[in-house]
This record gives structure tokens, sequence and C-alpha cells, in this order.
């Protein structure tokens, strides 16, 4: 166990929807990374935040958002959802933001 | 352009056969260097990382990794290998917690 919380561990919704994902960190992790991991992309970094705000974006898409919260928990939503945003979304948490403890991701099926 | 590259797609062994992952990388400034591992059905788990000093790392379950920096390498090795290893193997680079990823490697060791 990682000590990273993922919810929902499965997902399965219509294109067109729009979906959240939340991300518990590891207690006292103030960083939080959001990655993708699909068949054709393989596994690719979304955005960091970091105690709050945003540090760093990677191949992140416009119909996509992520926030952190005060508590440090994070959301993930993805909108205007098209089969190929299925996919395995990871979060994961740092303490010190080189290692990354990961959670057991969200399992993404658009139909 | 920073970049990953593992060699092998997809390796099979027999139990106790040596094995070694290949994995290249490209990447300005400091480099810190990780091999995880995904178990069929798991989250992304830490097998060893390199940050500096001895460029021989050793990690979790037997696993050893060398970094040589003329040829921008940071290979995986095991001398022989378990059942239980079958898994896929991610090779990353980083800094600051946003990790690049090689596209995986997905070992299956027969009994």
């Amino acid at each position: 166990d990682s000590g990273v919380t993922q919810t929902p561990k499965h997902l399965i919704t219509a294109t067109g929807q729009r979906v959240t994902l939340r991300c518990s960190p590891r207690s006292g992790d103030l960083s939080v990374y959001w990655y993708q991991q699909s068949l054709d992309q393989g596994l690719q970094f979304l955005i960091q935040y970091y105690n709050g705000e945003e540090r760093a974006k990677g191949n992140i898409l416009e119909r996509f958002s992520a926030q952190q919260f005060p508590d440090l928990h994070s959301e993930l939503n993805l909108s205007s959802l098209e089969l190929g945003d299925s996919a395995l979304y990871f979060c994961a948490s740092s303490p010190d933001r080189v290692k990354a403890f990961f959670g057991q991701g969200t399992r993404l099926t658009v139909v | 352009a920073q970049s990953v590259s593992q060699h092998n797609h997809h390796v099979i062994l027999s139990e106790a056969a040596s094995l070694e992952l290949g994995c290249n990388y490209s990447y300005g400034g400091t480099v810190n260097l990780f091999w995880y591992v995904q178990y069929p059905g798991q989250h992304l788990q830490l097998l060893l990382k390199y940050f500096s000093g001895d460029p021989l790392v050793k990690g979790i379950k037997g696993f050893e990794a060398e970094f040589i920096k003329s040829k921008f390498s940071f290979n995986l090795r095991k001398p022989s290998v378990q059942w239980s290893d079958t898994a896929e193997y991610f090779c990353a680079v980083g800094n600051t917690g946003k990790l690049i990823f090689g596209q995986g490697t997905t070992l299956q060791v027969k009994p």
C-alpha cells in the first residue's frame, strides 16, 4: 500500500460526459501529480500541484482540469469525454518533489 | 527534448534466467533516474532510484541498476528472475517530481 488513495477504481461513462477523479495523497505530502496511462501513449505526466498551486503542466488536454484543495486532496476533471480518453489515470504524491508514490489508479472507460 | 527509451517492449524468460532491461535517456540538467514496476492490476511501485553517488544502485526484490553517464543509460538487472517478477517495468527520469516515463517493458517469466 503506497498510502495514496484514488477513487473510484473503475468508471464507465459515455462520450460527451464529464467525470471527476479523486486523489488523497500520503499524509504530509504536499505535491500531487496526475498521470495518464494508455495503450498508445504510454504513461504520460499530466499536471502537478504543490500545496494548492499548479506547478507544472504536461500533456494535459484543455478539456481536462485539476485542482488541489486546502486539505491537499486533488481532483482531476475530464469533460467532453472521447473514446480516446479511456485510460488508467494515476495520481502520485511526493514528500520532496523527487520521489513519487503512486495510487492504484482509476480505470476510465468511455463508451 | 527530454525522453526515455526502453529498448525491449516484451521480454520472455524462464525462471532463474538473468535479466537486463535497457533504458536510455535524454535529459538536460540534474538527472534523477528511476525504475518502477507495475504488477498486473496493481499500481506503480518504486524498484530503485539513482540521484547521485555510487552508479550501481540496489533496489528491492534483488533488482539493481547501473547508471552509465557516458552512455546515458540506466539498465535494470536481476541475476535470477522468478515467476513473480512477471510485470511491466518502467524506466523514468525526472526532476522536481515531474517524471518522464519510457514506454515500458513487459516481462513474462515462465515457470
